[in-house]
């Protein structure tokens, strides 16, 4: 079984500063982790994705995720927020590279202040 | 690359009727489609595993005769609401992958509200 805890449903920044959003998971095997962003009403657009290679992965806009395996942890980050990053971001776990089921986070959704 | 296409982007009608919603990759052949349900403020639910060619996995609690789901092309799933009433509504999202082991790419999902 796998599953999949966002820590946080919302966090508020100010634009410029850094972004922190906290994801942890529970695999039996060797996971393959992903984040996802979905603007409104909008369908999920892939950040970036772990699948047993390098432990520090590197997204789409600046966007960044470790995976780190003793704390069963891989949160996302990014140093300096954007407006535009304001959306809801899922935290996503499977057994496989994603093309079997995926286990979806509660979501954390992003909001970004002037 | 990877674009999935979902239509239509809203739905409004009456209970009692029927909807049709396509989920299309546009730039890859797509072994596999899932098609997922969102409430509001909620994450993704996933309804079913479609695969061309063969009948579609539903998860549990998920009517079949409801949701039906036909997977023809390796380009091409639908999805028909059956006699869709309001509890029906909601956002409807599909997803798409090239092989087992790649990501899924997901359209922009359809928003159906049923009156």
């Amino acid at each position: 079984a796998q599953s999949v805890t966002q820590l946080d449903s919302h966090v508020s920044v100010s634009e410029g500063t850094p972004v922190l959003l906290r994801c942890n998971y529970s695999s039996s095997y060797s996971p393959s982790l992903f984040w996802y962003v979905q603007h409104p009403n909008k369908g999920l657009q892939l950040l970036l994705k772990y699948t047993s290679a390098a432990t520090l992965v590197k997204g789409i806009n600046g966007f960044e995720a470790e995976f780190k395996k003793s704390e069963t942890s891989f949160h996302l980050t990014k140093p300096s927020a954007h407006m535009s990053d304001a959306a809801e971001y899922f935290c996503v776990v499977t057994l496989t590279g994603g093309g079997n089921k995926l286990t979806f986070g509660t979501g954390t959704q992003l909001k970004v202040e002037l | 690359g990877a674009v999935v296409s979902q239509h239509p982007s809203r739905v409004i009608c009456k209970s009692g009727t029927s909807v049709k919603i396509e989920c299309r990759s546009l730039d890859f052949q797509a072994t596999t489609m899932f098609w997922y349900r969102q409430f509001p403020k909620q994450s993704l639910m996933l309804m079913a595993t479609s695969n061309e060619g063969s009948k579609a996995t539903y998860e549990q609690g998920v009517e079949k005769d409801k949701f039906l789901i036909n997977h023809a092309s390796l380009t091409l799933s639908t999805l028909t609401v059956t006699s869709a009433h309001p509890e029906d509504s909601s956002f409807y999202i599909c997803s798409a992958t090239k092989q087992g082991n790649q990501p899924q790419h997901f359209g922009d999902g359809t928003r159906l509200s049923i009156l």
